[in-house]
Order: C-alpha cells, then structure tokens, then sequence
C-alpha cells in the first residue's frame, strides 16, 4: 500500500461543475499538507496548504480529516484552466529530517 | 524572487553514457530536493539535501547515480551509466527550515532526459 493514495482519474467535468478529490495518507506521524497543480510537461507548483481548521483561497477549498486520514481539495465553478493533474503531498518527520510524500496525482479535465 | 534553476532542459543520450544536472535553489534555502518523475506517476525523492549534508539518499540507485552540493548551494546530479529506465523528468525543489519547520517546496522546470 502506498504511503499517500489518490484516485488518479481523469475526472472529466463540465466548465461550471464542482469538483472534489479526496487524498488519503497511511502515515498518522504526518504532519503538514499541501495540494500541487502540475500542468502538462511542467512544474509542480504549490496550490495551497492544508490546514487543520480547513481553507478557502477563492474557488479553492481544502479541508484535513486527521481522525480518518484524509485530505480533500473542492473546486467550485470550474474553470477550462483548472485542467491539470493535482499532486496532493504529506510531510512528516523521518530521520534527523522532514520528508515530503507526493501521491501519484488526480487528472482533471475541464470540458467546455 | 527569481526560482529554481536547472540546466539542461532537455537532454538525449544513449544507454551507457553519463549526464550530469544541474540545479540552483532559492537564494537562501537551506534544503535541496531532487526527485525523478516518470510519466503518470508523482516526483520520487532520489535524494535530500540540508545545507550540503545528505539527510536522505535511501532511494538514490547508488551504482549509478551521485550528487554533490559542496558549497550548500548549487547542485549536481549524475547518472553513470545510463539505462534506458532513466528516461523521465528530474526535477530540483528547495525550501526554507526554520527550526524544526519546514515549509513548502519550490520546483524548478525539471530536466526532460531521453536515454535511447
């Protein structure tokens, strides 16, 4: 079983939709999250950070489920731009350092 | 606040040969991070870096690949000898420590290596 684990996709949504994508994590150590967008042949690039109280940034919302292990990234009125893969990433403490965990990432296409 | 920087972009060799990447991170971060990212799957640390000790080099194929960062702050990786399963996109990241904190990464746009 890998450490974090997504539904890989691809979720095909109308422009308009709401869309959500859960991540689940094995390690209860873990300590920080974050979701990545990383469009084709780029960069992953910081989307936002998961905090425990849950956060909004815009259309964005992501919400921390450390009961169950889980977290979770709404979009709200897509966008044909919010088509990308969406990396979701745990940090935790390993040996004399932090390590960053990286799922394999949800595909999502936004459809006109 | 300029980025990450990584050089070559892009890259063709065949099997057998070496290469070498380059990466220079923020100005300021004490942590280096390269990953390797094969298509349809995340970015897997190879190896990390905190100032210009290794910290973790537990998935580093160590028969064939090196990195260095003598000063704290470029970096180079090495892959000698290349096997056509290297094919991917090594990617550079950094970030900042404070304390026993660590904050969110900051990739670089990654090297696209071919090995035929």
């Amino acid at each position: 079983r890998k450490e974090v684990e997504q539904d890989p996709g691809p979720f095909n949504v109308p422009e308009g939709a709401t869309v959500a994508f859960n991540c689940t994590y094995s390690n209860s150590a873990s300590q920080s999250f974050f979701w990545y967008r990383q469009d084709c042949r780029k960069e992953p690039k910081l989307l936002m950070s998961v905090y425990s109280s849950g956060n909004e940034d815009g259309r964005f919302t992501a919400q921390l489920n450390r009961a169950s292990q889980y977290i979770s990234l709404l979009i709200r009125d897509s966008k044909l731009s919010d088509s990308a893969t969406y990396l979701c990433v745990v940090n935790r403490a390993s040996v004399g350092t932090y390590k960053y965990i990286f799922g394999t990432g949800t595909r999502l296409k936004v459809l006109a | 606040e300029a980025g990450v920087a990584q050089s070559p972009r892009y890259k063709i060799i065949e099997k057998r040969q070496s290469v070498a990447f380059w990466c220079n991170p923020i100005s300021g971060h004490a942590t280096l991070y390269w990953y390797q990212q094969i298509l349809g799957q995340g970015p897997k640390l190879l190896i990390q870096f905190q100032n210009n000790g290794v910290v973790d080099d537990s998935q580093l194929p160590k028969d064939r690949f090196s990195a260095e960062r003598l000063k704290g702050v470029d970096s180079t990786l090495k892959i000698q000898p290349a096997k056509l399963e290297d094919s991917a996109v090594y990617l550079c990241a950094s970030s900042s420590t404070h304390g026993t904190t660590t904050y969110e990464q900051y990739f670089g746009p990654g090297t696209r290596l071919t090995v035929t």
